[in-house]
């Protein structure tokens, strides 16, 4: 049971270096999100997909940029990292609201994201 | 909006003792649900309860009940008889059914529980 994965679990940059963050996931769920959670912030939303082809901004979208080709994947890009960046990225996945709205989440183990 | 506001930024409760950790929320979205998870230390998210805009009644998962009171937008999480390893994050979200979809966080709850 994969569940979603994320990689890499802990990266260093350097101001305007960019990367991808990766996360997939195998229970064939439209719904995909990512978070980043900073002290004292809680959860913001980044970014969000409900199936492939179709992505939307979240709470905090600027610097980051998402796409979603397929059903398991939705990697999330830094283009220019700012040390404002510096967060714990989650990434998640769950059923539609129309396919089951009442079901949870499911998180990947998070991505520890330093930017110098 | 889609809002969600938890205003306890920490709380140290005695063991064994019920707690309740405050939600209050704001929508204009008639179809929503609430949910409600715990971060221990070690970082994953676990799932604790949900609640739909539509249900009857307030939800119950063992020690944890909701306490839903829909006309004062708040969705508060009662957890009885504490113990140890009750202690950590706990975070309240919202999803908005007929709009956009959208899950939204609150900014959490940190829980301590004292022996």
């Amino acid at each position: 049971n994969a569940g979603v994965t994320q990689t890499p679990k802990f990266q260093v940059l350097k101001t305007g270096q960019s990367m991808t963050l990766q996360c997939a996931q195998d229970m064939n769920h439209e719904y995909m999100s990512w978070y980043r959670q900073d002290p004292g912030m809680g959860l913001r939303l980044i970014h969000y997909s409900v199936g492939a082809g179709i992505t939307d901004q979240g709470e905090v979208p600027n610097g980051y940029n998402v796409s979603r080709s397929t059903t398991e994947d939705f990697p999330l890009r830094l283009l220019s990292a700012a040390p404002s960046q510096t967060s714990v990225y989650f990434c998640a996945s769950s059923y539609r609201w129309g396919q089951g709205g009442n079901q949870p989440q499911h998180f990947g183990d998070g991505t520890r994201l330093s930017i110098l | 909006a889609q809002k969600i506001t938890q205003t306890q930024p920490g709380m140290f409760v005695q063991e064994k003792e019920a707690v309740t950790l405050d939600c209050t929320y704001d929508t204009s979205d008639p179809s929503y649900g609430l949910f409600w998870y715990k971060q221990p230390s070690s970082g994953e998210m676990i799932f604790l309860i949900y609640q739909g805009s539509y249900d009857q009644q307030n939800a119950t998962e063992g020690r944890y009940s909701l306490n839903f009171q829909k006309a004062r937008k708040s969705a508060n999480l009662v957890i009885s008889a504490s113990q140890l390893g009750d202690s950590a994050m706990y975070f309240c979200a919202m999803r908005e059914g007929q709009r956009d979809d959208k899950i939204i966080f609150g900014k959490g709850t940190r829980l301590h529980i004292l022996p």
